[in-house]
């Protein structure tokens, strides 16, 4: 049972588009949801996170934008450039000493210049 | 980035041996979890730990085993190697943020 789901699985962007990625969750206990960014031959790295006690959160060109009663988060990635090209994992967690997460399957985003 | 290094980076093996791999923190991080990554499936939990001796399994475990004697490593070992074992494997420290290794790029022939 997959309690994380993640779309698209893959998405192309012209460089200076937006790109937007979407989780929904189905395990109302999870408290933290993070995204991460992987580039090839690397291991992922966290990008941003968010707290469920907030509806947006802004780092840069990268925002979470997370609503709680619909159980879902996205990444947005503005003024998207060739270097954001990356593989980009949602995740979610929930605190209370089982810090286990559940990651989505991942998409891959490619912007072209 | 977190002093997470991982060996071996690569290793080629044939089917039927054992094979281990190392991950080693700086951190002094209670938790740490391995993963493997494959295409089409994303990360997915194979064991982890949360503390000396303390182990627990993940969502594809079986074939797989454990084991924490310090702090500082945890260490996966594939019992007796086959090809649906060929992966990319990632060791990965926290608690809530996850802080991952480089990873082992294992082939089994």
């Amino acid at each position: 049972q997959q309690q994380v789901k993640q779309s698209p699985q893959s998405l192309i962007v012209q460089k200076g588009g937006i790109s937007i990625i979407n989780c929904a969750y189905e395990n109302t206990a999870f408290d933290y949801f993070p995204w991460y960014q992987q580039f090839p031959g690397k291991g992922p790295a966290l990008l941003i996170a968010i707290r469920p006690d907030v509806s947006e959160k802004k780092e840069g060109r990268f925002t979470i934008s997370f609503n709680k009663s619909a159980k879902q988060f996205s990444l947005h990635i503005m003024d998207s450039q060739p270097g954001d090209s990356a593989t980009y994992f949602c995740a979610a967690s929930k605190g209370g000493g089982s810090y286990i997460p559940t990651f989505g399957r991942g998409t891959s985003l490619i912007v072209h210049p | 980035d977190a002093g997470i290094t991982q060996s071996p980076r690569h290793k080629v093996t044939e089917t039927g041996t054992p094979v281990t791999l190392r991950c080693h923190q700086t951190e002094n991080h209670r938790y740490m979890y391995w993963y493997r990554q494959d295409p089409g499936h994303g990360l997915r939990l194979i064991h982890y730990s949360y503390g000396v001796k303390d182990t627990d399994k993940g969502e594809v475990s079986d074939g797989y085993s454990v084991s924490r004697s310090k702090t500082e490593d945890f260490l996966l070992t594939l019992e007796s190697a086959t090809s649906s074992q060929t992966s990319v494997y990632f060791c990965a420290i926290g608690e809530g943020t996850q802080y991952f290794g480089p990873g082992t790029r294992l082939l089994v022939l």
